[in-house]
């Protein structure tokens, strides 16, 4: 089956540090890769996505890129903030059956001024 | 556009109780999917509903059931609650196919005493 796998958390920061959350994914076909955004005491809410290899999403300052070889989809930003504080989750929709998304466990950013 | 809404936001519930949570998807969205967030297990996908059926459903016991109704808004129940219910309850909507994302509402807190 499907299965996405994030970096434990949480990731401790100080302000303008450079942020990298790992995920690797499974699947049996050819799936479209997101990264959600939790901030707290909200639901989640779409950061990016890629549906094809050698896609990158971006918005925010953040961006990913969909590699196929690695079945990874990792989250880069360059300079993060405080406000950036949340709970990232990397989740994978597949094409064919269900396109019900698998998340990943989440991983907590925490950002110190 | 409206956001999806979600009542009530916070419930409190004694064990042996049943409960009920409404779900109001944006606008023109067919499916509904909810999914039960806990510190311990992460994001759990519940069922999803889609033009009144349900269309997937994840692994949880029969005390869990929902339905959806003709104008997209959807119910979830849980019955003989649980210490272990006690949780935050996301609903989402979107437009069914690969690649959409889905649209998270805030989700109803419930603790179960």
């Amino acid at each position: 089956g499907n299965s996405v796998t994030q970096m434990e958390g949480p990731v401790t920061l100080s302000e303008e540090a450079f942020l990298t959350i790992n995920c690797t994914y499974t699947a049996t076909g050819y799936p479209s890769l997101f990264w959600y955004v939790q901030y707290p005491g909200e639901g989640l809410q779409l950061l990016l996505k890629a549906t094809k290899a050698d896609d990158k999403g971006s918005n925010k300052g953040f961006e990913a890129t969909y590699r196929k070889e690695t079945t990874s989809f990792h989250l880069e930003k360059g300079s993060v903030q405080v406000s950036d504080s949340a709970v990232y989750f990397c989740a994978l929709s597949e094409s064919g059956g269900s396109y019900i998304p698998t998340f990943g466990r989440g991983t907590s950013l925490i950002v110190h001024p | 556009k409206a956001g999806v809404t979600q009542t009530p936001r916070y419930l409190i519930k004694t064990r042996g109780q049943q409960v009920t949570l409404s779900c109001s998807p944006i606008s023109g969205h067919r499916s509904v999917s909810w999914y039960q967030q806990t510190p311990g297990q992460g994001l759990q996908f519940l069922f999803e509903y889609f033009s009144e059926t349900q269309r997937n459903k994840g692994n949880f016991p029969g005390r869990f059931s929902g339905r959806q109704f003709s104008n997209s808004r959807s119910e979830m129940n849980v019955s003989t609650l649980e210490l272990g219910d006690s949780a935050l309850y996301l609903c989402a909507s979107s437009l069914a196919n690969r690649g959409n994302e889905q649209f998270f509402g805030p989700g109803t807190r419930l603790t179960v005493l």
